[in-house]
C-alpha cells in the first residue's frame, strides 16, 4: 500500500512560516500529492494538491522535489487557527482506488 | 449546496447491538470511503467503493459491513462482531483520479 511519512509533531510561532515535510517514495508517475488538515473532531479539509510543479493557493504553497519522492507544505504566515493535524497522501491509481492516510503531523502554532 | 452528510453526529448503542451510520453525497462522486479514527490517531480505512454495487475491504474491515445500492449513499453497519466499536467515523467521497476528496463531519459512536 502507498504510504507517506511525516513527522509526528511540529511547533511554529504565530506569524512565522510553517514548513511541513512529507516523504512519499512510492508515488507513481501519474499520482498527485494531496494535503489535508483536520481540526479536532471535524472532517479533514482539503488544502492543496500538485503533480510536479510547485503550487500556490490562498491557503498554502506546495513544493514538490524533482524526483517527486517528497514535498513540503508551506503556510506562509501561520495563525493560531492553523493548529491542526496535517495529512499528506497520494491517490493510488489503477483498480485499487484506495485513499490511505498516515498519522499526519500535529502542528501547534504558538503565540 | 453540494456536499457530503453524515448522520447522526453522536450515536450511543448498547454492546451487542448492530448500528448503521449514514453517509449521503450529492456531488455525483463515484468513489466513497469509510474511515475510523481513534483518539490521537490517524484515519484508518474500513471499506471503500468505486462504483455502485461494488465495494472493497480496507485495512480494518472486520466487524463492519457496507452496501452501495445507490451512487449517493454508502451506509456503514457496525456489527456486534466489532470488538471495540467506540470511535469517530468519517465518510468521504471523491470524483476523478486527480480531484480532492470531500469529508463529512463525522459520527462519534459510543458503545456502552
Amino acid at each position: 500500500d502507498a504510504k507517506t511519512t511525516q513527522p509526528t509533531s511540529m511547533d511554529c510561532a504565530e506569524g512565522r512560516a510553517a514548513n511541513l515535510p512529507c516523504n512519499h517514495s512510492t508515488i507513481s508517475g501519474n499520482e498527485y500529492v494531496y494535503w489535508y488538515r483536520q481540526i479536532h473532531s471535524q472532517g479533514p479539509q482539503y488544502i492543496i494538491h500538485g503533480l510536479k510543479n510547485n503550487e500556490t493557493n490562498e491557503m498554502a504553497s506546495l513544493i514538490i522535489t524533482e524526483d517527486r519522492k517528497s514535498s513540503t507544505l508551506i503556510l506562509p504566515h501561520a495563525t493560531l487557527r492553523d493548529t491542526a493535524v496535517y495529512y499528506c497522501i497520494h491517490y493510488l491509481s489503477g483498480n485499487t482506488g484506495k485513499l490511505i492516510f498516515g498519522q499526519g503531523t500535529t502542528l501547534q502554532v504558538k503565540p | 449546496d453540494g456536499g457530503i452528510t453524515q448522520s447522526p453526529k453522536y450515536l450511543f448503542r448498547k454492546e451487542g447491538q448492530n448500528v448503521t451510520l449514514s453517509c449521503e453525497q450529492n456531488l455525483n462522486h463515484d468513489a466513497m470511503y469509510w474511515y475510523r479514527q481513534d483518539p490521537g490517531q490517524g484515519l484508518r480505512l474500513i471499506y471503500y467503493s468505486q462504483i455502485v454495487n461494488d465495494f472493497q475491504k480496507g485495512d480494518i474491515a472486520e466487524g463492519y459491513s457496507v452496501s452501495r445500492e445507490k451512487k449517493e449513499s454508502f451506509p456503514l453497519t457496525v456489527t456486534s462482531a466489532q470488538k471495540n466499536p467506540t470511535a469517530f467515523y468519517l465518510c468521504a467521497s471523491k470524483g476523478g483520479l486527480n480531484t480532492e476528496a470531500f469529508f463529512g463531519q463525522g459520527t462519534r459512536l459510543t458503545v456502552v
